[in-house]
């Protein structure tokens, strides 16, 4: 998964507690993603973002917001982690072939108690 | 919610066989992708077939797409055990690079 990069690789919360979620690129591309994947269960997008300092919703925005203050990071947060928010978190940006498919970084595992 | 039901969601063969997987989706498309998810990783794009096409080809990969049934399948040649993963198709619509994808097929392929 070189070219995107996300730390933590695990991580665990309790409820309430709140947490940063980092993405890095190296590919220098204008569109990032931000995915929650539950088990069984395909990707569903949580945020994106088209250019540096720009956002937008995705299909599960509540309990998050996210920041892009360069080109390189999008971050994710969560104010006030709950049960629900565990989950596999992936950031994605567009591959060099094509802006349509995505590239996908190892991704961040979060388990809320 | 979610655009692609992929079927059958688990599927289990002998290596050599062919695989099939089938992607039903629901609103008008602009491309459909199939991604690979090895356990605990990323994702990986195989192929994109655009809404205008009907067949695609990559290696052992043939995938295709009638945008009357709204429906796609992928299909593996001359399995390995390598190609145990599970796979999920993607779609978009006009006018946005955003992604939805379905709840993916399970493959295992026995040496």
């Amino acid at each position: 998964n070189a070219g995107v990069t996300q730390t933590p690789k695990f991580q665990v919360l309790k409820t309430g507690q709140s947490m940063t979620l980092q993405c890095a690129q190296d590919m220098n591309h204008n569109s990032m993603y931000w995915y929650r994947q539950d088990p069984g269960m395909g990707l569903r997008l949580i945020y994106y973002s088209a250019s540096e300092g720009t956002t937008d919703k995705g299909e599960v925005p509540n309990g998050y917001n996210v920041s892009r203050l360069n080109k390189r990071e999008f971050s994710l947060r969560l104010e006030s982690a709950a049960p629900s928010q565990t989950s596999v978190y992936f950031c994605a940006i567009p591959s060099g072939t094509s802006s349509y498919e995505q590239y996908f970084g190892p991704g961040t595992r979060l388990t809320v108690t | 919610s979610q655009q692609g039901e992929e079927d059958p969601q688990a599927l289990s063969i002998q290596e050599g066989e062919n695989a099939t997987m089938n992607c039903s989706y629901k609103t008008s498309i602009n491309n459909l992708q199939w991604y690979r998810q090895n356990s605990g990783r990323g994702l990986v794009h195989l192929i994109l077939i655009r809404s205008n096409e009907r067949e695609k080809h990559s290696g052992r990969l043939r995938v295709t797409l009638d945008t009357s049934k709204k429906s796609s399948s992928l299909l593996i040649t001359a399995s390995r055990a390598a190609d145990t993963a599970s796979y999920f198709c993607a779609t978009d619509a006009a006018g946005s690079y955003q992604l939805t994808f379905g709840k993916g097929t399970k493959l295992s392929v026995i040496p």
